[in-house]
């Protein structure tokens, strides 16, 4: 089945840095991808949407100067969280969509990569 | 949007059958519900997916009425193992571009 990897799976990083986590489509091509973050026992909030080849379209509030996106091929996008701060401090979580073939648009199956642990001290 | 609301929470016994039911009054008519199980610091895993009536896997069975405004994932026999939160999804299509939405989730508890 669709796989998708995603690294690193955990980082702890000072204040200020930049972080950077990659996901990968292994054995799909990936038009679009999707980044969510999740704080502790609460729900994903998606953070926005990366499409190969163009901009990412981020969700109302989430700062798209701090969370640099970059989708450069159909198996790799890329997250980097700048001038990282403790408040970041999150899991981050990618997903690809992968078309079920023969049938409608909507019929579509995320795969998601097993997250990324950020610990900003 | 396309929203999707689920109990927050659900206690069951280990051997007995599990249903959970989302509601997701607005989905659009191309729209499948997508159903994910989630581990304490993993990504979801993707359980089943249906557009209408009744869908069956070797994990999981999903009944979508004819409406398609509701949603319900059973689980047969579970097991502590099946302790997890539930996510259903929907697609939201705006601008020609589709992404998917959250909600909170069901956490069930299989207790021994």
């Amino acid at each position: 089945g669709a796989v998708v990897s995603q690294h690193p799976s955990w980082v702890i990083c000072k204040s200020g840095t930049s972080v950077k986590i990659e996901c990968r489509s292994l054995d799909f091509q990936a038009t679009t991808m999707f980044w969510y973050r999740q704080f502790p026992k609460q729900s994903l909030m998606l953070m926005a949407t990366s499409n190969e080849g163009s901009k990412a379209t981020y969700e109302q509030g989430v700062e798209k100067d701090k969370f640099l996106i970059n989708h450069a091929s159909l198996t790799l996008s890329t997250l980097t969280v700048t001038s990282a701060h403790p408040e970041d401090s999150s899991f981050y979580i990618c997903s690809a969509r992968d078309w079920v073939s023969g049938t409608g648009a909507g019929a579509n199956v995320l795969t998601f990569g097993a997250g990324s642990r950020l610990t900003v001290l | 949007l396309a929203k999707t609301t689920q109990p927050i929470s659900m206690d069951s016994y280990e051997g007995q059958e599990v249903n959970i039911t989302c509601s997701h009054n607005n989905i659009a008519t191309n729209d499948y519900i997508t159903w994910y199980q989630q581990f304490p610091s993993q990504g979801p895993r993707f359980i089943i997916q249906g557009y209408k009536t009744k869908v069956t896997n070797e994990v999981a069975s999903l009944f979508i009425p004819a409406d398609r405004k509701s949603s319900t994932l059973s689980l047969p026999r579970v097991s502590l193992s099946d302790t997890a939160v539930y996510y259903c999804l929907v697609g939201v299509s705006t601008s020609g571009t589709y992404k998917y939405i959250f909600g909170t989730g069901t956490r069930l508890k299989v207790l021994a």
